[in-house]
């Protein structure tokens, strides 16, 4: 069973591109979440979605970000007109159904370079 | 969720046990303590949780106080590649607030030959 998969793993853009940032999850997980890691600090929550649905985006900045599930394909994690500061390393996990005590798996992550 | 206290850094000998604590004097009765570990420039790995029970996997073992306002994480036979950074997160699991897990700083533990 494969685990969480994320592409690319290196992402480098100029400042005022686009980055896009996929999450394939666990085969019969349907719980996506993404997290940032900026330069040494923790990570932090940035949202939740299920299938077509986002459940909690409270962790995203208001503006530039976007994040999409859908029903067929990879979770993606958008950023436009990026900017130096949004150079960080990118953590999707995937978690089944909720039951008792889900837990969250994580992937490699994908590393952004905005120069 | 309840705060957690850990100490930033411990060494550990290869071959010998690495005991993590963590503090959460506040815990509530439904919530759970996790551990993850991040080995450098990979992403966190899942490794044990428990709720009020002590817990055994091949990984590691957990030891939750009887009050639960404290654990301990034990790698019974330390490996160099057992160094990383644990974190110990508290958590309502399946809840509308349970789903953000709340890193912290962890423990940076360092494994010697």
């Amino acid at each position: 069973n494969a685990g969480v998969m994320q592409n690319p793993r290196h992402l480098v853009r100029r400042r005022g591109q686009e980055a896009r940032l996929r999450c394939s999850p666990m085969k019969g997980h349907s719980h996506v979440y993404w997290y940032r890691q900026l330069p040494e600090e923790g990570l932090k929550f940035m949202v939740y979605l299920q299938k077509e649905n986002i459940i909690d985006e409270s962790g995203m900045p208001k503006e530039r970000f976007s994040a999409e599930f859908p029903k067929e394909g990879p979770s993606i994690l958008r950023i436009q007109q990026v900017v130096r500061g949004d150079s960080a390393a990118y953590f999707c996990a995937s978690s089944p159904l909720f039951g008792l005590a889900e837990t969250q798996y994580f992937g490699p992550g994908t590393r952004l370079l905005v120069l | 969720d309840a705060k957690t206290t850990q100490p930033p850094s411990m060494d550990c000998a290869e071959g010998r046990a690495a005991n993590l604590p963590c503090n959460h004097s506040t815990i509530s009765g439904n919530e759970y303590v996790y551990w993850y570990r991040q080995i450098h420039s990979q992403g966190p790995q899942y490794i044990i949780h428990g709720l009020k029970n002590n817990e055994t996997n091949e990984m590691a073992s957990l030891i939750i106080t009887e009050d639960r306002k404290s654990s301990t994480l034990i790698l019974p036979h330390a490996t160099l590649r057992d160094t990383a950074v644990y974190y110990c997160i508290v958590r309502v699991p399946n809840s509308n607030s349970g789903y953000a897990l709340n890193f912290g700083k962890g423990t940076s533990l360092l494994v010697t030959p």
